[in-house]
């Protein structure tokens, strides 16, 4: 079991933005920077917010990051089919001296 | 291009250990951590450890201590994980990925994974 929440599944329509939240505590997400992962079926992450909220190059600016106390959030704006995929927060967490992961978050685009 | 490749699949009984490779190329491989990350079946992402390839220095998380050993070697740019004692639940695809510093250490490359089945 995760020491980070997220909700297992998350949906939208086309075009619609989506928020996938993630909690955490003082020791991981309240005093280090998230990072944030998309995983298709079959394959290898791939980092997609760094810094609470910077994307790499390449990465659409339709996605987003913010960070809160011992919150974070991933937003997905103008939705798109190939958006369908997990998602998983990973914030370094002091206490364990290394990044944890969610236990990710299935979109499913409707 | 910068890209790590890992070693193949493995089947392996019981009580065995197994050992998995991932080879850097395209960049300073010394530069980098090297971070082991596994995903059973169905299941989400669960970090083992990591390594500094230029000072050998490893963290392991607690769950894994005393059964998997990284190490790494720099003359051929690889780093290995090796998991001992395996038991069904060892179960997994096992991914390698470099942690990047300047994207607040974000995992930016990541290995193609390497699926080890423990089965008697």
């Amino acid at each position: 079991q995760s020491v980070l929440t997220q909700p297992p599944s998350a949906s939208g329509t086309p075009g619609q933005r989506v928020t996938i939240s993630c909690s955490g505590s003082s020791s991981n997400i309240g005093r280090n920077y998230v990072c944030w992962y998309q995983q298709f079926p079959g394959t290898a992450p791939k980092l997609l917010i760094y810094g609470n909220n910077q994307r790499p190059s390449g990465v659409p600016d339709r996605f987003s990051g913010s960070k809160s106390g011992t919150s974070a959030s991933l937003a997905i704006s103008g939705l798109r089919s190939e958006d369908e995929a997990v998602y998983y927060c990973a914030p370094w967490d002091d206490s364990l001296n290394g990044s944890v992961f969610g236990g990710g978050t299935k979109l499913t685009v409707l | 291009q910068v890209q790590l490749v890992q070693s193949g699949a493995e089947v392996k009984k019981p009580g065995a250990s197994v050992k998995v490779s991932c080879k850097a190329s395209g960049y300073t491989f010394s530069y980098y951590d090297i971070y082991w990350v596994r995903q059973a079946t169905g299941q989400g992402l669960e970090w083992m450890g990591w390594v500094n390839p230029k000072s050998g220095n490893t963290v392991s998380a607690q769950k894994f201590q005393g059964r998997v050993t990284l190490t790494k070697n720099t003359s051929i740019n690889t780093a290995y994980m090796e998991l001992g004692s395996l038991r069904s639940e060892d179960t997994a695809v096992y991914f390698c990925a470099r942690r990047n510093n300047l994207y607040y250490y974000g995992l930016d490359v990541w290995g193609q994974g390497t699926t080890v089945i423990v089965s008697s």
